[in-house]
């Protein structure tokens, strides 16, 4: 078991790019989820799935963003037509049940768009 | 909704010491689950302690406690004998049970030698 793992760690990109990150949870947990944290903020909760299903995308931020979790295992957040604002800390959790025994945390991909 | 406040945005301790981070939070649920979460500087996230709603004894970790008030709607954080890896920022942080964390704005501790 090697955690949460996200690539790639920093990502520099141009505005009106699209971007691409992915996270592999750990194997047995069937819970994967997205957050979002800014500069001395908390993170901010973007999107859940439960095996290959996204049960909730209601907080993704626009329609710019989306993700995918094909075959229940890793998951992917593309994130279109890239905006300054976008610049931020992209978090990935996994949890074997509803997140009561806690999640585990990858180490983040910071993106920054010029 | 869910609301989770720190209201200290930073806190000091020397090595050694004790120091109590504060949260609040706001729920109509009766049944959640209350973390602190430590993110040491530019490293990932690691879940300090955990607290069911529905127990009334306060978790303990080693050096890491709570204080669970649930008509209070409060969850300190204690940690004794702060080391030097202590220095983080710590976020308080709620579940529902459901879905998503909601975290506070988190506090930002810094340990002196």
């Amino acid at each position: 078991d090697t955690g949460v793992s996200q690539d790639p760690r920093h990502k520099i990109t141009k505005r009106g790019q699209n971007v691409t990150f992915r996270c592999d949870p750990i194997s047995e947990h069937n819970r994967l989820y997205w957050y979002r944290q800014t500069l001395g903020q908390g993170p901010e909760f973007l999107t859940y799935f439960q095996n290959e299903a996204q049960l909730e995308k209601s907080r993704l931020l626009s329609d710019r963003f989306s993700a995918e979790r094909p075959k229940g295992s890793f998951s992917t957040l593309e994130i279109q037509r890239t905006e300054q604002g976008d610049s931020a800390m992209y978090l990935c959790a996994s949890s074997r049940t509803a997140g009561i025994d806690g999640y585990t945390f990858g180490s983040g991909t910071r993106l920054t768009v010029v | 909704a869910q609301t989770v406040t720190q209201s200290q945005p930073e806190m000091s301790v020397q090595e050694a010491e004790t120091v109590t981070l504060s949260c609040t939070y706001d729920t109509s649920e009766s049944d959640y689950y209350l973390f602190w979460y430590k993110q040491p500087p530019s490293r990932q996230m690691i879940l300090v302690i955990r607290q069911e709603a529905y127990k009334q004894q306060n978790a303990t970790e080693n050096r890491f406690s709570v204080n669970f008030q649930k008509a209070a709607k409060s969850f300190s954080l204690k940690i004794s004998d702060s080391q030097l890896g202590d220095a983080a920022m710590y976020f308080c942080v709620f579940n529902n049970a459901g879905n998503m964390l909601t975290f506070g704005g988190g506090t930002r501790l810094m340990v002196k030698p």
